[in-house]
């Protein structure tokens, strides 16, 4: 079985900080980790994957995540905020083969918001 | 290419009502999942269909159902609605989900709210 936890619903960074959205997977085999996002009244766009390569994953929009199997984490972090980052991220896992139980499985996500 | 498109966009049933909604995956892609999306439980798995055959099913009632053509096209099913279902109904579309590094594509959704 997989699962992902993402501590707190809501972040809130300044215009040009730092973001960190935490992720924790649990997972009984090496696992493929997401992060996605979602803008209002729209689906989910990926941002990047970890698919057991580098364990530095960098994506779109200057976003990056790395997997740390001994912390079991996968955060996902940009430099520096921009507005246009406000929207829900969801981390997700998945088990690497196809079949039963080949599922993502999501994390409850966290509403990202940047003050100007 | 053009990305997964869904259809309606939104929907508004009653309870005790049926509904049908529809998924166009990317061309040359054969895996279509579908996932549920409510402010409660968040993004919950549906079921994946592969070359027109039922592959992973998740944990929801027999009211849920869907099948997928020869085109790869998926439509979803939901018989006798109950105002639980009211929900961001969201597809996604893939090569061959679980394949190597494949990765799912996701359509803009269809809302369907449940009176």
């Amino acid at each position: 079985a997989q699962s992902v936890t993402q501590l707190g619903s809501h972040v809130s960074v300044s215009e040009g900080a730092l973001v960190l959205l935490r992720c924790n997977y649990s997972s009984s085999v090496p696992p493929y980790l997401f992060w996605y996002v979602q803008y209002p009244n729209q689906g989910l766009q990926l941002l990047l994957k970890y698919t057991s390569a580098a364990t530095l994953v960098k994506g779109i929009n200057g976003f990056e995540a790395e997997f740390k199997k001994s912390e079991t984490s996968f955060h996902l972090t940009k430099p520096s905020a921009h507005m246009s980052d406000a929207a829900e991220y969801f981390c997700a896992v998945s088990p690497p083969y196809t079949g039963a139980n080949s599922k993502l499985t999501f994390g409850k996500g966290i509403t990202l918001s940047v003050r100007p | 290419k053009a990305g997964v498109t869904q259809t309606p966009r939104y929907l508004i049933k009653t309870r005790g009502q049926q509904v049908t909604l529809s998924c166009s995956p990317i061309s040359g892609h054969r895996s279509v999942s579908w996932y549920q999306q409510t402010p409660g439980q968040g993004l919950q798995f549906l079921f994946e269909y592969f070359s027109e055959t039922q592959r992973n099913k998740g944990n929801f009632p027999g009211r849920f159902s869907g099948r997928q053509f020869s085109n790869s096209r998926s439509e979803m099913n939901v018989s006798t609605l109950e105002l639980g279902d009211s929900a961001l109904y969201l597809c996604a579309s893939s090569l061959n989900w679980g394949q190597n590094t494949d990765t799912q594509y996701f359509g803009p959704g269809t809302r369907l709210t449940v009176l």
